[in-house]
């Protein structure tokens, strides 16, 4: 079956301080993989999407990056945080074909930035 | 583009009963998917069904069903029997081709002792 991870859970920032998140999918290949913001009490915003390696659309302009170095592996990044960086950050997974095209998400990180 | 509009921010039902929740959307295709995602405090997004538009029969898993009105563009999720493990978030999605979900602004669900 397959999992989805995310780390790491919690994670309080300084603004200016970069940034690293991993996410890493067990038990499928080339996944479409979603990275998402959840600021408090708000619905998802989708900020970057990946359908293979190398392979990054980004959604919105912001201060984030994101890549995929490997195949199951998807990293979103700041070189200097904000504090509007805060917020909810979550993963997703799909198999991007035939029918479904549902996602599954990973725990998610709070990030805090202080 | 399409849209995702849910117009009940905040609902409460007593333990046991029935509740359901509104999803409209806004789209010009015929071929698309339709979901609805759990929310709970842990804040881990869990998928509680889907629905293809080019099915009629409204999809059902467990205590969990939806009324799927294709022209009137409306998706809502019916909870039989509610439990209180069914306190969360819930959000409906559409999705169409392009791989990108569409999310509403959910509707926060308490479900009463």
């Amino acid at each position: 079956s397959q999992t989805i991870h995310q780390w790491p859970a919690t994670l309080v920032q300084p603004v200016g301080s970069p940034l690293s998140l991993e996410c890493t999918v067990e038990g499928t290949s080339n996944p479409n993989l979603y990275w998402y913001r959840q600021a408090a009490g708000r619905g998802l915003q989708l900020l970057f999407y990946s359908v293979g390696i190398g392979q990054i659309s980004s959604e919105v302009p912001q201060n984030l990056s994101a890549s995929r170095p490997q195949d199951r592996q998807f990293i979103l990044s700041s070189k200097k945080l904000l504090l509007s960086d805060s917020g909810f950050y979550l993963c997703a997974w799909s198999t991007g074909r035939g029918l479904g095209h549902e996602q599954y998400f990973g725990p998610g990180t709070r990030l805090t930035v202080t | 583009a399409q849209t995702v509009t849910q117009s009940q921010p905040e609902m409460s039902v007593q333990e046991a009963e029935t509740v359901t929740l509104s999803c409209t959307y806004d789209t010009s295709e015929s071929n698309y998917y339709l979901f609805w995602y759990k929310q709970p405090p842990s804040r881990q997004m869990i998928l509680v069904i889907r629905q293809e538009a080019y099915k009629q029969q409204n999809a059902t898993e467990n205590r969990f069903s939806v009324n799927f009105q294709k022209a009137a563009k409306s998706f809502s999720l019916k909870i039989s029997d509610s439990q209180l493990g069914d306190t969360a978030m819930y959000f409906c999605a559409f999705f169409f081709g392009n791989e990108k979900l569409t999310f509403g602004t959910g509707t926060r669900l308490t479900i009463i002792p």
